[in-house]
């Protein structure tokens, strides 16, 4: 079945560039996202991504996509202290339900 | 505030009651989900809802658990003669016709 894989931990200094990496399994996916998850919260829609897309930019975040290694990744320029949460990729073919990887924990130190 | 809003928003019940929660999606939004959370886990799918039909039920779904849309606006899950296994985040979202998903702040059941 399909498969999100994230790295489990980052810990960037306030000010500083985040890159928080994702990769997945389904060659289908047709969008891919990012959301953020502060604690005991639901989950915030940052930003998503069409597969035909390499980058796509909004603000502090750029999202790149490597479609042919299947890799996405969230650049978060300027991190401040209040980005510190869990951030998810996930992806769907469209149709489909999202599958979520297990979440990156950012830790930014002031 | 016309986001998705979830209710309660938290649980405790014993080992072997019935519970219900309510999921109110973003107005206009014909698409429903629900998901489950655990911790240090995210979110897995349970099942989704075409305005009141209910297209997709995940292998996680026992059939201790149901849902139902009746009129294609709110949504409810209820478990039955619930287990600790069952304590989690249960996360509902709604989507129009397209790509995003947008979530409700979850409903926090704790089995004791």
């Amino acid at each position: 079945g399909e498969d999100v894989e994230q790295s489990l931990f980052l810990s960037v200094r306030e000010g500083d560039s985040s890159v928080i990496n994702c990769t997945y399994t389904d060659s289908s996916s047709t969008y891919l996202y990012w959301y953020k998850q502060e604690p005991g919260a639901g989950l915030q829609l940052l930003t998503y991504i069409f597969s035909n897309m390499d980058m796509k930019q909004d603000q502090r975040l750029t999202v790149l996509l490597n479609k042919k290694d299947k890799h996405l990744s969230l650049r978060i320029a300027d991190t401040q202290t209040g980005d510190s949460a869990i951030y998810f990729c996930a992806e769907t073919t469209g149709n489909t339900p999202l599958v979520f990887g297990k979440g990156t924990r950012l830790s930014v130190i002031a | 505030d016309t986001g998705v809003s979830q209710d309660p928003r938290h649980k405790i019940t014993k080992r072997g009651q019935n519970v219900t929660f309510r999921c109110d999606p973003i107005s206009e939004h014909n698409r429903l989900y629900w998901y489950r959370q655990t911790l240090g886990q995210g979110p897995e799918f349970l099942t989704y809802f075409q305005n009141e039909a209910q297209l997709e039920k995940s292998r996680l779904l026992s059939d201790r658990f149901s849902a139902e849309r009746p009129k294609g606006s709110f949504s409810t899950l209820e478990i039955q003669r619930t287990e600790q296994g069952d304590s989690a985040m249960y996360l509902c979202a709604s989507s129009p016709q397209g790509a995003e998903q947008y979530f409700g702040p979850g409903t926090r059941l704790t089995v004791t």
